[in-house]
C-alpha cells in the first residue's frame, strides 16, 4: 500500500516536546518529506532525507524514520510552530506522489 | 533563490478547461533532477497531488485525474502550465505549483503560493 497516515490533530505544551508520526508501507523504500502549512500560506518543506533541515528552518525541528514510520520532533514547542503538517512520499510505482492527510498540531 | 508564482482565471465555468500557468524565476525549468508539479488543496481539505513534468519531458499524473490533465512545460518563458478539462464545482480549490527535487530522495523544496480556482457558473 501507498497510503500514508497521519494522526488528524495532535497538541503540545508552550516549550515542550511534541512528535508528529506518519506511517506507511512505502516508507521502508522512500524517506518523507516534512511540510508546515500556516492559515492561508503554501506548505513550507522543513525535513527531508535522513532527517535534513532546509536552511532557514529552526533545530528545533528533527526528523527520524524506523521500519515504517516517519516522525517529526519539536523540541521545544513556539507558538509560531502552530500548524498543519503533511508528509509525502513517491507512491509504490515509484511515479506517483502521495501525502499524508496532515496533522494539525496546536501549541497551548 | 528558486521562485514560482502561479497565475490563473480565478472563476471557470463548470464543464470548461482550467488553465494555469506557474512561472519559475531563479533557476531553467529544464535542469537538474526536477520535477515541476501541480498539487491543489480543496477548501478546508489536505494536499492532493495532481501531476508533474520531469526534467527529461516525461509526465506522470494522479490516476483519479489522469483523463482530465495535461501538464506542459514552455521553457523559453521558463513555464510550467497544467489544464484541467470538464471541471466541476468539485476541482474549487487552491491550486499550487512546486519543484520536488529528485536528488538523493524525493521532496517538495519550493512552493509557489498558491492560486484559488473557483468553479460555478
Amino acid at each position: 500500500s501507498s497510503e500514508l497516515t497521519q494522526d488528524p490533530a495532535v497538541s503540545v505544551a508552550l516549550g515542550q516536546t511534541v512528535t508528529i508520526t506518519c506511517q506507511g508501507d512505502i516508507l521502508r523504500r522512500y524517506y518523507a518529506g516534512w511540510y508546515q502549512q500556516k492559515p492561508g500560506q503554501a506548505p513550507v518543506l522543513v525535513i527531508y532525507g535522513k532527517g535534513n533541515r532546509p536552511s532557514g528552518i529552526p533545530d528545533r525541528f528533527s526528523g527520524s524514520s524506523s521500519r515504517d514510520t516517519t516522525s517529526l520532533t519539536i523540541i521545544g514547542a513556539q507558538a509560531e510552530d502552530e500548524a498543519d503538517y503533511y508528509c509525502n512520499s513517491r507512491d509504490i510505482t515509484g511515479y506517483h506522489v502521495v501525502f499524508g492527510g496532515g496533522t494539525k498540531l496546536t501549541v497551548l | 533563490q528558486v521562485q514560482l508564482q502561479a497565475s490563473g482565471p480565478g472563476l471557470v465555468k463548470p464543464s470548461q478547461t482550467l488553465s494555469l500557468t506557474c512561472t519559475v524565476s531563479g533557476d531553467s525549468i529544464s535542469s537538474g533532477s526536477f520535477y515541476w508539479t501541480w498539487i491543489r488543496q480543496l477548501p478546508g481539505k489536505g494536499l492532493e497531488w495532481i501531476g508533474y513534468i520531469s526534467y527529461s519531458g516525461s509526465t506522470s499524473y494522479n490516476p483519479s485525474l489522469k483523463s482530465r490533465v495535461a501538464i506542459s512545460v514552455d521553457t523559453s518563458k521558463n513555464q510550467l502550465s497544467l489544464k484541467l478539462s470538464s471541471v466541476t464545482a468539485a476541482d474549487t480549490a487552491v491550486y499550487y505549483c512546486a519543484r520536488e527535487n529528485g536528488s538523493g530522495s524525493y521532496y517538495l523544496d519550493y512552493w509557489g503560493q498558491g492560486t484559488l480556482i473557483t468553479v460555478s457558473s
